[in-house]
């Protein structure tokens, strides 16, 4: 069965450092998605892309995130100088078109910011 | 999205069906009620979604009343693998964000 994957499982950084969360989504899909949770706390959505261009973003998604589908397959996030309150679970998610009701995720990437 | 309220936590014992309520009383007429559910540490996972008549799938059975103002999730059968927080829903369309709240707390008992 198709699955979303997302690389590293887990990404220690020290604070200031610049870090990319790497996604690849399902081959077919073209909606994605990335949210993020911190320990303890609900699941929040940070920004959604479509045909190559950001279509939603949370409040949370300033200037310090950006997103990129470089290669057709992978889907990444950047955090351009980390912040200790960065330290989540971040979670890509991914869905095939707006007519069909499943939203893939990923098993997430454990950031941890010192 | 209409606001949607679950209790916080629910206790099940094994084998039993475990039946997680959900009140969406601003739902709108296009609206889906969807379900979705994380496993600790895991990412969510779609479990049902319905607009108005009773769904079922190899997860879960979806019932809705019928002014779809709330809903009841339904696992048949609980497994200790069905420990999780369970998430409802109201969308008009799949590909729209998912806004989480806190979602019910199932711990399936042994």
């Amino acid at each position: 069965e198709p699955e979303v994957t997302q690389t590293p499982s887990h990404q220690v950084t020290q604070m200031g450092q610049e870090v990319i969360l790497r996604c690849v989504p399902i081959s077919n899909h073209l909606y994605f998605y990335w949210y993020r949770q911190i320990l303890g706390q609900k699941v929040e959505f940070l920004v959604s892309f479509y045909n190559n261009e950001i279509s939603e973003k949370s409040e949370i998604f300033d200037d310090q995130f950006s997103v990129e589908r470089p290669d057709g397959s992978n889907f990444t996030l950047k955090i351009r100088s980390t912040k200790l309150e960065d330290s989540a679970m971040y979670f890509c998610a991914s869905i095939q078109e707006s007519s069909y009701n499943e939203q893939f995720f990923g098993p997430g990437t454990r950031l941890t910011v010192l | 999205d209409a606001k949607t309220t679950q209790p916080p936590s629910m206790d099940c014992a094994e084998g039993r069906a475990a039946n997680l309520p959900c009140n969406h009383s601003t739902i709108s007429g296009n609206e889906y009620v969807y379900w979705y559910r994380q496993i600790h540490s895991q990412g969510p996972q779609y479990i049902i979604h319905g607009l108005k008549n009773n769904e079922t799938n190899e997860m879960a059975s979806l019932i809705i009343t019928e002014d779809r103002k709330s809903s009841t999730l339904i696992l048949p059968h609980a497994t200790l693998r069905d420990t999780a927080v369970y998430y409802c829903f109201t969308r008009s369309q799949g590909a729209q964000k998912l806004v989480f709240g806190q979602g019910t707390r199932l711990t399936i008992n042994p």
